[in-house]
């Protein structure tokens, strides 16, 4: 159980145009998602908290007109990176958990994104 | 600053050894204690969580929780090639809505 999807796992664009990355929970429902960023050998660093039905919260120097965040619904948030340029290149993941104590953080499988 | 400390490694350990992880945090509301396994270009993966002091075996893998000296530590025996990635420490967020804290992770090799 708790299973995280996330897609693209891989995508290349253009300088300037967006990218929109979902994260879905197939089979539990995530009133609170988040939003990492993972730079090549580097830890993970929280970008936003999606909170369904509402404003994500956006870590300090994150900047949120860039990184638009949608929890639309209890089992899926996108994540749209605006006019991309190229430092924003990097791994994205997503991660939820389930209600109670009895469960651990779920990631998905990641979108490394490169912006050329 | 809440923080998360980890040795960055890499920790390098013979095939068949136990493999000793180790984890300091400062949060003193912090309850869960989360041990992750990250491949290189892979997302982590959860291998353990606890909540109580003592330790927490399931299969190869032993947690231990120290509240009092703020440490919590992995233990991994019979280590394996496959165990050789990168081990992430968090720990959640005292005052938020299951916001985690992140180590920067240990490189544990473990050699045949």
């Amino acid at each position: 159980g708790a299973v995280v999807s996330q897609h693209p796992s891989r995508v290349i664009c253009k300088s300037g145009t967006s990218v929109k990355i979902e994260c879905r929970s197939l089979d539990f429902q995530a009133t609170t998602m988040f939003w990492y960023r993972q730079f090549p050998k580097k830890s993970l660093m929280l970008m936003a908290t999606s909170n369904e039905g509402s404003k994500a919260t956006y870590e300090q120097g994150v900047e949120k007109d860039k990184f638009l965040i949608n929890h639309a619904s209890l089992t899926l948030s996108t994540l749209t990176v605006t006019s991309a340029h190229p430092e924003d290149s990097s791994f994205y993941i997503c991660s939820a958990r389930p209600q109670g104590q009895g469960y651990g953080y779920t990631f998905g499988s990641g979108t490394r994104l490169t912006v050329v | 600053q809440k923080e998360v400390e980890q040795n960055s490694g890499p920790l390098s350990v013979p095939e068949g050894a136990i493999a000793s992880l180790n984890c300091t945090y400062s949060d003193r509301g912090s309850q869960s204690f989360f041990w992750y396994r990250q491949y290189s270009g892979k997302s982590p993966e959860l291998i353990m969580f606890i909540y109580s002091n003592g330790d927490k075996e399931d299969g190869r893998f032993t947690a231990q929780l120290n509240k009092a000296s703020q440490y919590v530590s992995l233990l991994i025996r019979d280590s394996q090639p496959s165990d050789s990635a990168t081990y992430l420490c968090a720990v959640n967020n005292g005052g938020s809505n299951y916001q985690l804290i992140w180590g920067a992770g240990t490189k544990l090799i473990i050699k045949p």
